[in-house]
């Protein structure tokens, strides 16, 4: 069972924007600043998107934004494309050696 | 870029232990990085199992660790994943990854490509 709790789905038509949020049970997010977040497509390997809260790696549009508040980190996709449609994923420590992965969120574009 | 490709039986009898191989190309894995297993069984979210640094300190799921080895084969540039007395419930892909930046372990940006492991009884 996740130390991290995000909605099972999330959808929205294309061109909107959606937020899926990753609840700690604790104040993880703000002690560490350490909130990571992965798309998923299926038969695919998980791809990194964001980490330390807000930071793209390379290559990652800017339509993708995150964000935290307290024991919660949000993910932003802006401009939603049919693309995005996909499994995500929030991460983040359990302590300062372990980590935790959300349960995941569906993202179907309507 | 650095590749990273997982190996080992897709069938492991249960009780028995599970052996997987990543064997790692276009970088050293002794130079630096955390190394690292995470599992999905079918249809289901991502689970971490642990990590290894480069100079070999290592980190478990606190849920798994009394079953779980990483260990590492800098000559053969690859790092493997035990798992032993496993039942059903290890039915998974096994994915081995990479950290984006050294010294950090909850940015993974180079993955395998994962491996469906199937325990059977």
């Amino acid at each position: 069972q996740s130390d991290l709790t995000q909605p099972a789905s999330v959808s929205g038509s294309p061109g909107q924007s959606i937020t899926i949020s990753c609840i700690g049970k604790t104040s993880d997010f703000g002690e560490y600043d350490y909130a990571s977040w992965y798309q998923q497509h299926p038969g695919k390997a998980p791809k990194l998107m964001i980490y330390d809260v807000n930071t793209r790696p390379s290559g990652v549009s800017d339509r993708f934004s995150g964000s935290n508040s307290g024991n919660t980190a949000s993910l932003t996709i802006s401009g939603l494309q049919p693309e995005d449609e996909a499994d995500y994923y929030c991460s983040s420590y359990a302590n300062k050696t372990t980590v935790v992965f959300g349960g995941g969120t569906k993202v179907t574009v309507l | 870029q650095v590749q990273l490709q997982e190996s080992g039986p897709g069938l492991v009898k249960s009780s028995e232990t599970l052996s997987l191989s990543c064997h790692v190309s276009d970088y050293s894995i002794g130079r630096g990085y955390y190394w690292g297993w995470i599992r999905q069984p079918p249809g289901k979210g991502l689970e971490w199992i642990g990590y290894i640094h480069n100079r070999g300190a290592t980190y478990y799921n606190p849920s798994l660790e009394s079953r779980v080895d990483i260990s590492k084969d800098t000559s053969n540039n690859q790092f493997s994943l035990k798992l032993s007395s496993v039942t059903a419930a290890d039915t998974a892909i096994y994915y081995c990854a990479r950290s984006l930046r050294h010294g950090y372990i909850v940015d993974l940006d180079s993955w395998g490509q994962g491996i469906l492991v199937t325990v059977s009884s």
